[in-house]
């Protein structure tokens, strides 16, 4: 199966610093790539749609400058927390989106446990 | 706007009972997908369903979509411990790949 990463799996950093996570797709081009984050115990909720190569679309209630998104190849997604805060830790998941057979089949990655001090 | 509906929100079980968990959705799907997750990790595709009344199995997890698209359930038979988890069902409702979760199920099994 197709399969995609996420880096890095853990990271902690201190208030008012930004966050780069990133999500790859490894054996596959990915047409479109999504952000989810998940509180605990709590369902994923979707952030936004990324496209290759055009602008994010967010959800609403995602801040957009909050939470940067870039999609500079079909095999990568960044995600850039800034100025990050307390209430943005969180578990941030990521899937990358294909066609196959022609249907749409979607790819999650190992997601980024992101604590902020 | 959409809106999936899991039940139930918690379920314990014997080892080597049957179980089913039920996603609901507020309007027609176009495609219905159940995902596994271990707590603080990432999703494992089960299965995914898009026409009406189609029906997947795996080992012993069998899926099913009404025939309206608007309702699915997953069932397990004769679970084990490995069956633990979180089970999450996601839904598409137009072509842009776009996958809305329900709040998922906690599934735990008793040895």
């Amino acid at each position: 199966g197709a399969v995609v990463s996420q880096h890095p799996s853990r990271v902690i950093c201190k208030s008012g610093t930004s966050v780069k996570i990133e999500c790859r797709s490894l054996d596959f081009q990915a047409t479109t790539m999504f952000w989810y984050r998940q509180f605990p115990k709590q369902s994923l909720m979707l952030m936004a749609t990324s496209n290759e190569g055009s602008k994010a679309t967010y959800e609403q209630g995602v801040e957009k400058d909050k939470f940067l998104i870039n999609h500079a190849s079909l095999t990568l997604s960044t995600l850039t927390v800034t100025s990050a805060h307390p209430e943005d830790s969180s578990f941030y998941i990521c899937s990358a989106s294909r066609t196959s057979g022609g249907r749409n089949e979607q790819f999650f990655g190992p997601g980024t446990r992101l604590t902020v001090l | 706007s959409q809106e999936l509906e899991q039940s139930p929100q918690s379920l314990i079980v014997q080892e080597g009972k049957n179980l089913t968990i039920n996603c609901t959705s507020s309007k027609t799907l176009y495609g219905l997908y159940w995902y596994k997750q271990k707590y603080g990790e990432g999703l494992i595709f089960l299965m995914m369903l898009q026409k009406g009344g189609e029906e997947k199995s795996h080992e012993k997890i069998t899926a099913k979509l009404d025939e309206k698209k608007q309702q699915s359930s997953l069932h397990i038979t004769a679970s084990q411990p490995s069956h633990a988890g979180i089970y999450l069902c996601g839904a598409a409702t137009n072509r842009d790949d776009k996958i809305i979760f329900g709040k998922g199920t906690r599934l735990h099994i008793l040895p």
